[in-house]
């Protein structure tokens, strides 16, 4: 009973070094969702794809890159990692049109 | 834009005690509304969802909502808090593709 997987699960970069999150849903949901989560900030949506082949900015996607590998996978990139970026990434998906998303357990990012 | 208030950033309650978190939306067409609750270091739980109907929802853990729509309010309640409940709840708003989530409450629970 997985759910959404992400990895990894911690993360400490230096300034201006590139990388991967993974995300991976086994529940066959059309969306998928990155969200940052910041303190007194909530969530905020940093891309969403509404299904394969297709992404959408979200509130605050500078900075980052996104990927739907294919309808399981969905994958965020930093290119150049800068400090503003240290924090808490979660990935969720969501299946049929107004059903509640579904989320993962989160990616703690430090950036140096 | 659509918004989601919390006007509560922290709640601190007794064990026992009844428990009422405060939600504000801005939406102009029927909300679709949820509750989420974050454990520490885990990921967001659903507790409940509004849709349509019944205006006051039962979710899991014992919590409830009530939807009033002239009010522009979805407020979580539970009549006796367990300080296992001691963690941060997010009201949210789903409309087009989108959730909006608002800043979060932290409740801590006193024995």
């Amino acid at each position: 009973n997985a759910g959404v997987t992400q990895t990894p699960k911690f993360q400490v970069l230096k300034t201006g070094q590139s990388m991967t999150l993974q995300c991976a849903q086994d529940m066959n949901h059309n969306s998928m969702y990155w969200y940052r989560q910041d303190p007194g900030m909530g969530l905020r949506l940093i891309y969403y794809s509404a299904s394969e082949g297709t992404t959408d900015k979200g509130e605050v996607p500078n900075g980052y890159n996104v990927s739907r590998l294919n309808k399981r996978e969905f994958s965020l990139r930093l290119e150049s990692a800068a400090p503003s970026q240290t924090s808490v990434y979660f990935c969720a998906s969501r299946g049929y049109s107004n059903q509640p998303q579904h989320f993962g357990d989160g990616t703690r990012l430090s950036i140096l | 834009a659509q918004s989601v208030t919390q006007p509560d950033i922290h709640i601190t309650v007794s064990e026992g005690a009844s428990l009422e978190l405060r939600c504000n939306y801005s939406y102009g067409a029927t909300p679709y509304l949820f509750w989420y609750v974050q454990s520490p270091g885990q990921g967001l739980q659903l507790l409940l969802k509004y849709f349509s109907g019944d205006t006051l929802v039962q979710g899991i853990k014992g919590f409830e909502a009530e939807f009033k729509r002239s009010q522009s309010s979805f407020n979580l309640r539970k009549p006796s808090v367990h300080w296992s409940d001691a963690a941060e709840y997010f009201c949210g708003v789903y409309y087009g593709q989108n959730f909006v989530f608002g800043p979060g409450t932290r409740l801590s629970v006193l024995p």
